[in-house]
């Protein structure tokens, strides 16, 4: 598609209750990153994707977080067991190459899923 | 305190007004950006820079490497123009973005 899509925009969750986020990357993107945005506040590095492989996950909170991005393309980010402290925007963005946002290589965000959990 | 930090917090001007949005980072970096977040919208990438200056449309980047300063300049300020205002870098080769936790933006008319 022509830009990031993500799905649902907007998500309440009953406390307990597992959610699954989807991320549709610019078709042919190699990088895929996930980034958590609080209220108020800069978002924050969750995980990153290069195609399939899972590069780096140090930015996921518990083991509640789980991402997964098996062809390459879509992505899913799943929470599990969700708490309060989860309710935040889940930002995907995603770019065409294998290396770092800089130069040319231009990232992209999607709009975002807002997760409310009560 | 934070790698990044954006100055001021909450600006409000008038329409017309020529703005000024401050980012100041205490790392090494490779590329800065800065980005744009409507409320409840998406975050639209601004500028990317590693050097010098930037200019589109109404909008102008500068950044100094040797300082770690970058700013923002908004000419001819317009309603439309409110929005968060985020400066994230790029460390080196690593490819995470470190964010600043923004400016948000009231322009009057």
């Amino acid at each position: 598609g022509a830009g990031v899509s993500q799905s649902p925009r907007y998500k309440v969750a009953k406390r307990g209750q597992d959610v699954a986020l989807r991320c549709d990357p610019i078709s042919g993107h190699v990088s895929l990153f996930w980034y958590q945005q609080a209220l108020g506040q800069g978002p924050e590095f969750l995980t990153y994707f290069q195609n399939e492989a899972q590069l780096d996950k140090s930015g996921l909170p518990s083991d509640r977080f789980f991402a997964e991005r098996p062809e390459g393309s879509v992505s899913t980010l799943k929470i599990q067991r969700t708490q309060q402290e989860d309710s935040a925007v889940y930002l995907c963005a995603s770019s065409l190459r294998d290396r770092g946002p800089s130069g040319a290589n231009v990232l992209t965000f999607g709009a975002g899923s807002r997760l409310t959990v009560l | 305190k934070n790698e990044v930090e954006q100055s001021p917090q909450n600006l409000t001007a008038q329409e017309g007004e020529f703005i000024t949005i401050n980012c100041s980072y205490s790392v090494g970096i490779s590329a800065l950006h800065w980005l744009q977040q409507h409320p409840g919208g998406g975050i639209v990438s601004l500028f990317m820079l590693s050097s010098g200056k930037k200019k589109h449309g109404r909008l102008i980047a500068t950044i100094n490497i040797q300082e770690k300063h970058s700013s923002l300049h908004i000419t001819a300020s317009h309603p439309r123009d409110s929005a968060v205002y985020i400066c994230a870098v790029v460390r080196g080769s690593n490819y995470k973005l470190t964010f600043g936790k923004g400016t948000l933006l009231t322009v009057n008319p």
